[in-house]
């Protein structure tokens, strides 16, 4: 079974408001977790490391201010968009594991209009 | 840099006959995990399989099994007797030490349409 589970799985906002995605792992402790970007029929694309406790890394050109991350306990973490946009638009999906292992959540296809 | 390639954009296989999609990998990292995924279109992300650069036999796990010429820096999957259901994205990727943490690094991913 899933053991990343991720909410919400669908959703359209207007633009400049704000919306949160969440990341839980539901049968272990993730003190790491990955948040990644995939355009239409592109890869994904990394866009930070989630750390419990402690601020996230963001990787070169991602705006932090932006796409806020908050990894407060072992099994949650969040990713806001904050005053979205219309080229926000895209598929958000989350990751974490071990060490031969990595699961992903169901991700989340968000729709600014 | 951590680089993973795949060069197939597209592929188109018959029912039940046996795939192989290429995946080559560039690191300085001798100690390095290659990971193979299936995305449907739903999104989701399938985990298919694992092998480690230390692991001295080629992964397998059912009807997939992992081409690992380490030499030659490639990591093929190779999927045997192939269904309508394989129909996917299917995407390599490379984890390092050197990278950081356990994140991973894709490649650009092939499209595998299975013909009835």
């Amino acid at each position: 079974g899933a053991v990343v589970s991720q909410h919400p799985s669908r959703v359209i906002c207007k633009s400049g408001t704000s919306v949160k995605i969440e990341c839980r792992s539901l049968d272990f402790q993730a003190t790491t977790m990955f948040w990644y970007r995939q355009f239409p029929k592109k890869s994904l694309m990394l866009m930070a490391t989630s750390n419990e406790g402690s601020k996230a890394t963001y990787e070169q050109g991602v705006e932090k201010d932006k796409f806020l991350i908050n990894h407060a306990s072992l099994t949650l973490s969040t990713l806001t968009v904050t005053s979205a946009h219309p080229e926000d638009s895209s598929f958000y999906i989350c990751s974490a594991g071990g060490q031969t292992e990595a699961f992903f959540g169901q991700g989340t296809r968000l729709t600014v209009v | 840099a951590q680089k993973i390639t795949q060069t197939q954009p597209g592929m188109f296989v018959q029912e039940k006959e046996a795939v192989t999609l290429d995946c080559t990998y560039d690191t300085s990292d001798p100690s390095y995990g290659l990971f193979w995924y299936k995305q449907p279109s739903s999104g989701e992300m399938i985990f298919l399989i694992y092998q480690g650069s230390y692991d001295q036999q080629n992964a397998t796990e059912g009807r997939y099994s992992l081409n690992f010429q380490k030499a030659r820096k490639s990591a093929n999957l190779v999927i045997s007797a192939s269904q309508l259901g394989d129909s996917a994205m299917y995407f390599c990727a490379m984890r390092s030490p050197l990278q950081g943490a356990q994140k991973l690094v894709f490649g650009q991913g092939t499209r595998l349409t299975i013909n009835p």
